[in-house]
């Protein structure tokens, strides 16, 4: 079955400093690939995704996030955080691929919090 | 930016009663789900609704849970005799056709507190 792993459950960074926060998915054919933010009393924010192509992914928000097949990886990187960013950050998996209509299979998030 | 609607943002009910969540997708969209949000846990998947049916569900979406499209723009849940455990945030969202297309919109919640 599809599933989303994001081993960090908080992270804390400093202002200014970069960021990677983790994903791992389990997919039996080409996944796609989903990361999403949530902030405070906030729906949930498309940030970036990955369907094929060039490996990294430009998304909102300077972020980007590189699909790494052979690691099974989507992990989300920022050169340099704001303060802004602290939010909840969830990874996401499409259960049947690009047919139109599947679901969205989350991971568990991340908690970001940004220190001064 | 297009937007999915849901109301109310809170609701607060006694254990056993009724609940209808209500959400209005964006207006051309043709995919409806419900997702929840238990706190401090991930967001799982409820059910997903096209064409006037459902087309998948998680093993969450029992038989105390239903989803109708009584209009052409409104997509509710309904929990028909809710438990303690059902107290979670409750999202709705929507999608034209499929993920390399468009993108899933997602409401901004329900927080449904069950006492």
């Amino acid at each position: 079955a599809q599933s989303v792993t994001q081993p960090d459950i908080h992270i804390t960074v400093s202002e200014g400093a970069s960021l990677e926060l983790r994903c791992n998915y389990s997919y039996g054919a080409t996944p796609y690939l989903f990361w999403y933010v949530q902030s405070p009393g906030q729906g949930l924010q498309l940030l970036l995704k990955y369907f094929s192509g060039d490996t990294l992914v430009q998304g909102i928000k300077g972020f980007e996030a590189e699909f790494k097949r052979s690691q099974s990886s989507f992990n989300l990187r920022k050169p340099s955080v704001h303060w802004s960013d602290a939010a909840e950050y969830f990874c996401a998996v499409a259960s049947r691929g690009n047919q139109a209509g599947t679901a969205l299979i989350f991971g568990k998030g991340t908690t970001l919090s940004v220190s001064s | 930016e297009p937007e999915v609607t849901q109301t109310p943002s809170h609701q607060v009910t006694q254990m056993g009663q009724e609940v209808i969540l209500r959400c209005v997708p964006i207006s051309n969209h043709l995919y409806f789900y419900w997702y929840r949000q238990i706190l401090g846990q991930k967001v799982e998947f409820l059910v997903s609704f096209y064409n006037n049916e459902i087309s998948e569900k998680s093993e969450i979406f029992d038989d105390q849970f239903s989803v109708e499209r009584p209009d052409g723009s409104n997509f509710t849940l309904k929990i028909r005799s809710t438990k303690l455990e059902d107290s979670a945030m409750y999202f709705c969202a929507s999608m034209g056709s499929s993920p390399s297309g468009e993108k899933l919109f997602f409401g901004s919640g329900t927080q449904l507190s069950v006492l």
